[in-house]
């Protein structure tokens, strides 16, 4: 069965230092690959997926994201963080055959001090 | 127009009383979908539309109710709710539910508390 894996329950980081979340996925073929930010009370903003081609894959607000199939892993990184990245962050990957919908982890809250 | 608009964005309700949430995009996508979201959890899965026909629904209790009028509205109605019921209801669509690369574009949420 599909499952998406995120080690990190909570993250602290200073203002302006670079930023790595883990994401670790299980899924039998090739895996389409989400990750979202939620803002509190806020719904989910996509920051940037993967389906094929370039294991790098830019994404917005400065992220990007690098996908690693030997690691089964599609870790999200940004090089300088900002105080308004202080969020929830969302790895998720798409449900296969006729079902389509999304399989999250559980989140890993980012908090940056200043 | 990339989005999905939820009203109300709050709503308090008591266990015997009846709701509805509404849930409304224009960007022609044909899938649609209802969350539940409890503090500090991942999204879960309660109701998926597609081409407005209901194709998943994840055992969700019969006191919520969805609809979907038409492609671009999506109701869910709410009767009899519990207090465990609270929770904050996402609403997303995607362009079809049936291929796993679609991104789901999500609305902000309504917040519900049953007293």
């Amino acid at each position: 069965a599909q499952s998406v894996t995120q080690p990190d329950i909570h993250i602290t980081v200073s203002e302006g230092a670079s930023l790595e979340l883990r994401c670790n996925y299980s899924y039998g073929a090739t895996p389409y690959l989400f990750w979202y930010v939620q803002s509190p009370g806020q719904g989910l903003q996509l920051l940037l997926k993967y389906f094929s081609g370039d294991t790098l894959v830019q994404g917005i607000k400065g992220f990007e994201a690098e996908f690693k199939r030997s690691q089964s892993s599609f870790n999200l990184r940004k090089p300088s963080v900002h105080w308004s990245d202080a969020a929830e962050y969302f790895c998720a990957v798409g449900r296969g055959g006729s079902q389509g919908n999304l399989i999250f982890g559980k989140g890993t809250k980012l908090s940056v001090k200043p | 127009d990339t989005e999905v608009t939820q009203t109300p964005k709050h709503l308090v309700m008591g266990m015997t009383n009846k709701k509805s949430l509404k849930c409304e995009q224009h960007m022609g996508h044909r899938a649609m979908y209802w969350y539940k979201q409890k503090a500090k959890k991942p999204p879960e899965l309660m109701f998926v539309y597609s081409y407005e026909k209901l194709s998943i629904n994840e055992s969700v209790p019969s006191r919520f109710s969805p609809e979907c009028p038409n492609s671009s509205l999506l109701n869910l109605h709410l009767h009899a709710l519990q207090p465990e019921d609270s929770a904050l209801y996402l609403c997303a669509s995607s362009q079809e539910s049936s291929f796993s690369y679609n991104e789901q574009f999500f609305g902000p949420g309504t917040r519900l508390t049953v007293l």
